[in-house]
């Protein structure tokens, strides 16, 4: 089992630039989740997805926000244009209806908006 | 969502003591609770759950404890290792779609 994958694992960017992370989910799961972890809040929950489908995308921030999943193998999150408040660590995580609502965590995706 | 929020930021400990580690939880229809480990430069990874109709689970070297009447969590690490030393958090589930709320976190740091 290949786990949550991410990518890029790590990003720097210039304020005003369009962001795009991506995540693979473990295969089989129906749920998927962003978070957004920083010194200052911790580990916030930006959206969820169940079968490919937005739950809840309250903890996104702004419109400049935005996250799709097409299909289950796959999502992004993009942000654009991208701020210097937006520096954090993404993580994408996992889960299984059958399995329980234990998350499985990617690597995460550190990004730095000069 | 509700917030969870840990009493201590930061703990330090000598190798071969015991850790205890706490967590207050503010939502009392919060359901399931996990404990997550992070390593430096790594995501959270699942340490050990339990759900809201006990008070006690154990697992190699942890313990859970969960205390409803106070709304309090805790893990205990037996015999703590250099290998223990991460951030460590508690998150609860308000079994509704999966959804989990995570505290600030606790660094714990293993003294050899």
């Amino acid at each position: 089992d290949a786990g949550v994958i991410q990518s890029p694992r790590h990003e720097v960017t210039e304020m005003g630039q369009e962001v795009t992370l991506r995540c693979k989910p473990i295969s089989g799961h129906d749920y998927l989740f962003w978070y957004r972890q920083t010194m200052m809040r911790g580990l916030e929950l930006l959206i969820y997805f169940n079968n490919n489908v937005p739950i809840d995308d309250s903890g996104m921030p702004e419109d400049r926000f935005s996250a799709k999943m097409p299909n289950a193998s796959f999502s992004t999150l993009k942000i654009q244009p991208s701020e210097p408040r937006d520096s954090a660590v993404y993580f994408c995580a996992s889960s299984a209806t059958w399995g329980g609502p234990q998350l499985f965590f990617g690597e995460g995706s550190r990004l730095t908006v000069l | 969502g509700e917030s969870v929020g840990l009493h201590l930021p930061t703990l330090s400990v000598q190798e071969g003591d015991n850790s205890i580690i706490n967590c207050a939880y503010s939502n009392s229809a919060s359901d399931y609770f996990i404990w997550y480990k992070q390593e430096s430069g790594k995501g959270p990874q699942f340490i050990i759950d339990i759900r809201s109709n006990m008070d006690k689970r154990q697992g190699q070297r942890v313990t859970v404890l969960l205390n409803k009447t106070v709304k309090h969590l805790s893990l205990q690490i037996a015999a703590t290792q250099p290998g223990d030393s991460a951030v460590y958090f508690c998150a609860e589930n308000l079994n509704t779609g999966n959804q989990f709320y995570f505290g600030t976190g606790t660094s714990l740091t293993v003294i050899p």
